[in-house]
């Protein structure tokens, strides 16, 4: 199983900052890896596909890159409604799993 | 647009099967080549990938659940299901039904139902 894990666990970021959150997996994943955004009480939604590709409706301050192992998602300037729990997903091999989360607070 | 919307018992006792049903809307589910999956979020962690299923009937399921899951398809009513058997108090999450968009091999998830919280107390 692939182990995917992110950094930091929380994030604390203004508003108007920038935003950049890690994904790391345990063995390469070449670009299958998605990006999801959750908020409290919410189901998760999708942000990014194919490591970089940006899912319909997703504003262009979302932007992901990486191949490989290490991934990175980067929120170019934080809105107040990017305050979530941010999750990666690979699907690269079997079982698809998913990383533990990067929380990103307001600082 | 597309919207699933989960459903079934939210208390479930130990030993027994948890069995939840996702309804499909503002789309076939058998058209678009479209898989359709469940999900699970446990208290307080992060999400874990349970099943996916075809219209036809395919399936690929998480083999860390050891073989407790059971995923199936009734396009007449569109809706597909979840059985999870032999529960305990650690299957006790919030459970999610989702839609993946057609490729080669399922891959990730682009539309999500709500969430359904499934408790497993006596």
């Amino acid at each position: 199983e692939i182990v995917v894990t992110q950094s930091p666990a929380t994030l604390s970021v203004s508003p108007g900052e920038r935003a950049t959150l890690s994904c790391r997996a345990s063995q390469s994943l070449d670009n299958y890896l998605a990006w999801y955004q959750q908020k409290p009480g919410q189901a998760p939604r999708l942000l990014m596909y194919g490591a970089s590709g940006r899912a319909p409706g997703i504003p262009a301050r979302f932007s992901g890159s990486g191949y490989g192992t290490d991934f990175t998602l980067t929120i170019s300037s934080l809105q107040s409604e990017d305050f979530a729990i941010y999750y990666c997903q690979q699907y690269k091999n079997w079982p698809r799993t998913f990383g533990q989360g990067t929380k990103v607070e307001i600082k | 647009q597309v919207q699933l919307q989960e459903s079934g018992p939210g208390l479930v006792k130990p030993s027994e099967t948890l069995s939840l049903t996702c309804t499909v809307s503002g789309g076939s589910i058998s058209s678009g080549g479209y898989y359709w999956s469940w999900i699970r979020q446990l208290p307080g962690k992060g999400l874990e990938w349970m099943g996916y299923i075809y219209y036809t009937g395919r399936t690929y399921d998480n083999p860390s659940l050891k073989s407790r899951v059971i995923i199936s398809v009734d396009t007449s009513k569109n809706q597909f299901s979840l059985k999870l058997t032999s529960v305990t108090a650690a299957d006790t999450a919030v459970y999610y039904c989702a839609r993946v968009p057609p490729t080669m091999d399922p891959y990730y998830f682009d539309s999500w139902g709500q969430g359904t919280l499934v408790t497993v107390s006596s």
